[in-house]
C-alpha cells in the first residue's frame, strides 16, 4: 500500500522560531506533493505545493524542499507565529493514474508559543 | 472562492441507523472525494466519484456507500451506522492539477 511517513506527530516552537515537518514517500511515481494546512473546526486548505522538478519552493514564510533521490520533502515555517499553530498534513498523488488521489501523512499537530 | 459545502456540522445517531451525509459543491468540476479523519490516522479515503453515477473504493470503503446522481452532489451513506464509524467526515472537490479542496467537515457521532 502507498504510504507517505510524517514526522513528528507533535511541535512545539517558540514565536520567531523555524517549525519543521518531515515527510516521506515510498511511491517513486508520485508526481506532486502539497502540503496542507488545518485549523480547528475547519477543512484542511491547500498551503503550498511541489513537483519533483524542483528541489525547493518558497512562499512567504513557508518553504518546502524536495530531494527526489532520499524520497522526502519537508517544510519549513520561518519565523513561525502563534496564528500558525494547527496541523499540518503532507501529501502525495500521481496524476498518471487519471484519478487524482490524494495519499496523506498522519499530520502534525504544531503549536507556536509566545 | 471555492464553496465546498456539508450539509451538517454536528450529527448525532444511534446504532443501526441509516446515515446520509450530503456534500455539494459550487463547481462543474468532475472529481469529488470522502475522506474520514481520525486522530493520528490522518485522512483516509472512504470513495471517490469522477463523474455522474461513476465512483470508485478508495483505502477503506466497508460499510459505506456512495451516491452520485447530480455533477455538483455527493453523498456519503452509511447504511447501517456503528460505534466505530464515529469520526470527523470530510467531502471535497477536485481542483487545478491535484489539489483538493475540502468541505468544513461533518463530526458524527454514534451512539
Amino acid at each position: 500500500q502507498q504510504q507517505v511517513k510524517q514526522s513528528p506527530q507533535s511541535l512545539i516552537v517558540q514565536k520567531g522560531g523555524i517549525s519543521i515537518i518531515n515527510c516521506a514517500y515510498e511511491n517513486t511515481a508520485f508526481d506532486y506533493f502539497p502540503w496542507y494546512q488545518q485549523f480547528p473546526g475547519k477543512g484542511p486548505a491547500l498551503l503550498i505545493a511541489i513537483r519533483p522538478d524542483v528541489s525547493e519552493k518558497k512562499e512567504g514564510r513557508f518553504t518546502i524542499s524536495f530531494n527526489k533521490s532520499a524520497k522526502q520533502f519537508s517544510l519549513h515555517i520561518m519565523d513561525s507565529q502563534p496564528g500558525d499553530s494547527a496541523t499540518y498534513f503532507c501529501a502525495a498523488a500521481y496524476s498518471g493514474a487519471g484519478s487524482y488521489q490524494l495519499t496523506f501523512g498522519k499530520g502534525t499537530k504544531l503549536s507556536v508559543i509566545p | 472562492d471555492v464553496k465546498v459545502t456539508q450539509s451538517s456540522r454536528y450529527l448525532v445517531k444511534r446504532t443501526g441507523e441509516k446515515v446520509f451525509l450530503e456534500c455539494v459543491q459550487d463547481m462543474d468540476h468532475e472529481n469529488m472525494f470522502w475522506y474520514r479523519q481520525d486522530p493520528g490516522l490522518g485522512l483516509r479515503l472512504i470513495y471517490f466519484s469522477y463523474d455522474v453515477k461513476m465512483k470508485e473504493k478508495g483505502d477503506i470503503p466497508e460499510g459505506y456507500s456512495v451516491s452520485r446522481e447530480k455533477k455538483e452532489r455527493f453523498s456519503l451513506i452509511l447504511e447501517s451506522a456503528s460505534t466505530n464509524q464515529t469520526s470527523m467526515y470530510l467531502c471535497a472537490r477536485q481542483g487545478a492539477w491535484d489539489t483538493q479542496y475540502f468541505g468544513p467537515g461533518t463530526r458524527l457521532t454514534v451512539l
